[in-house]
């Protein structure tokens, strides 16, 4: 198996850009996870789906953040605008059922918002 | 608020000693996570021990999991370069603690000196 699959893994834009991450998860996993990591906050949940349903949603900073999960093949990160302070590493990760089993981690989307 | 805090937050060692890193956290647990992550790379899975199991091992690592204290400590044998790298715990919370996230510490950063 490929693993978690990210793209893009490096992206630099402009403050007030759209800025979209894609996940593909483990085939078979029926659950991802969205993870921000920085220095000061460590590894933070954005947000987690179950079977393609948002679940928990709390970690997500503001409106400015959305994600989707259209089926279980495929998910999408987005920032809109995008701000400096969003710059930080973007993980995804899947499990095979739920949060407190074994997480699968991409390999992140760095972000650097200028 | 971050359930588990790894202790020391650095170690540097030399190749071929013995590695302990430890992880204390406040509520009850389901299970505790180690995860490794070197740099600029996602986070790998390294072992899963249970609330009702108290030591696992996987090849030169060794967990240990005291619920009473609410600590884990990992051990890792024999070091070598290779195991330079930050290492996470991390933990899954009971059922009905009102929140499902694997929640992740700040890391140890280990150091194996050749």
């Amino acid at each position: 198996d490929a693993g978690v699959i990210q793209s893009p893994r490096h992206e630099v834009t402009e403050m007030g850009q759209e800025v979209t991450l894609r996940c593909k998860p483990i085939s078979g996993h029926n659950s991802l996870f969205w993870y921000r990591q920085t220095m000061m906050r460590g590894l933070e949940l954005l947000i987690y789906f179950n079977n393609n349903v948002p679940i928990d949603d709390s970690g997500m900073p503001e409106d400015r953040f959305s994600a989707k999960m259209p089926n279980a093949s495929f998910s999408t990160l987005k920032i809109q605008p995008s701000e400096p302070r969003d710059s930080a590493v973007y993980f995804c990760a899947s499990s095979l059922d739920g949060p407190e089993e074994t997480q699968y981690f991409g390999p992140g989307t760095r972000l650097l918002v200028l | 608020s971050q359930q588990g805090e790894e202790d020391p937050q650095a170690l540097s060692i030399q190749e071929g000693e013995n590695a302990t890193m430890n992880c204390s956290y406040k509520t009850s647990i389901n299970n505790l996570q180690w995860y490794r992550q070197n740099s600029g790379r996602g986070l790998v899975h390294l072992i899963l021990i249970r609330s009702n199991e108290r030591e696992k091992h996987s090849g030169r690592l060794r967990v240990t999991l005291d619920t009473s204290k609410k600590s884990s400590s990992l051990l890792i044998t024999a070091s070598r370069a290779a195991d330079t790298a930050s290492y996470f715990c991390a933990t899954a919370p009971t059922a009905g603690a009102g929140s499902y996230q694997l929640t992740f510490g700040k890391g140890t950063k280990l150091s194996v000196i050749p």
